[in-house]
């Protein structure tokens, strides 16, 4: 298995408050992406990052930034979280991104904002 | 809008018999594809992919094949077993955006006995 975790795995919070999710790899890959699944939309692309402090937005990116500092750290935070924001994330990881072969994924963080 | 598009939320197959899972896109510059499965409360895992130079690629019980003018591609599974039942998410990635891999929105399979 890739040694990628998430942290937490689940949080309940509430609106208006900031929230950060924790993704963690010991893989030492350069690529890191986060997305949200949701019924009936799949998984959708919120952020990634191509290295230390390089990242671009993703398919839904609104209400969401995110930090990687270190190699192995890609931290996504909701800075006023709202309840469209409740979802489950994914933290993945990839080598060479998403044409040099498969990401692989944590085993993701279930969100409830109330 | 949705670039990757699943149409069947869901499909249900007696053991043994083919799955076909089909996945359409609109975005001309995808250029590369890829399955994946999912089981609840797991993340993803990767099952297979497929370059635009290819119409068809198999690896054991899992064939996906590309038809680039229909923008279609479809994963067979041949034969279908209990332990396939699980989401299946087609995904892609294109020229000019190459680190970015858009999913769709999933089918979930059932193989019953």
């Amino acid at each position: 298995d890739a040694g990628i975790t998430q942290s937490p795995r689940h949080k309940v919070t509430e609106t208006g408050t900031p929230v950060t999710l924790r993704c963690h790899q010991t893989e030492n890959h350069r690529y890191m992406y986060w997305y949200r699944q949701d019924p009936g939309h799949g998984l959708r692309l919120i952020h990634y990052s191509y290295g230390v402090k390089d990242t671009d937005k993703g398919e839904v990116s609104d209400g969401y930034s995110v930090s990687r500092s270190k190699t192995e750290d890609f931290l996504l935070t909701l800075e006023s979280a709202t309840s469209s924001q409740t979802s489950v994330y994914f933290c993945a990881i990839g080598k060479g991104g998403a044409r040099t072969g498969e990401l692989f994924f944590g085993e993701g963080s279930r969100l409830t904002v109330l | 809008d949705q670039q990757v598009k699943q149409n069947s939320p869901s499909l249900s197959v007696q053991e043994g018999r083919i799955s076909i899972l089909n996945c359409d896109y609109t975005n001309s510059m995808f250029d590369y594809f890829l399955w994946y499965k999912k089981y609840p409360a797991e993340g993803p895992t990767f099952l297979i992919s497929i370059s635009s130079i290819k119409d068809k690629n198999e690896d054991g019980r899992f064939t996906v094949f590309l038809n680039k003018s229909a923008k279609h591609l479809s994963l067979h599974i041949v034969p279908s077993q209990p332990g396939d039942s699980a989401v299946y998410f087609c995904a892609a990635s294109g020229l000019g955006d190459t680190d970015k891999l858009i999913f769709g929105t999933g089918t979930r399979l059932q193989v019953f006995p």
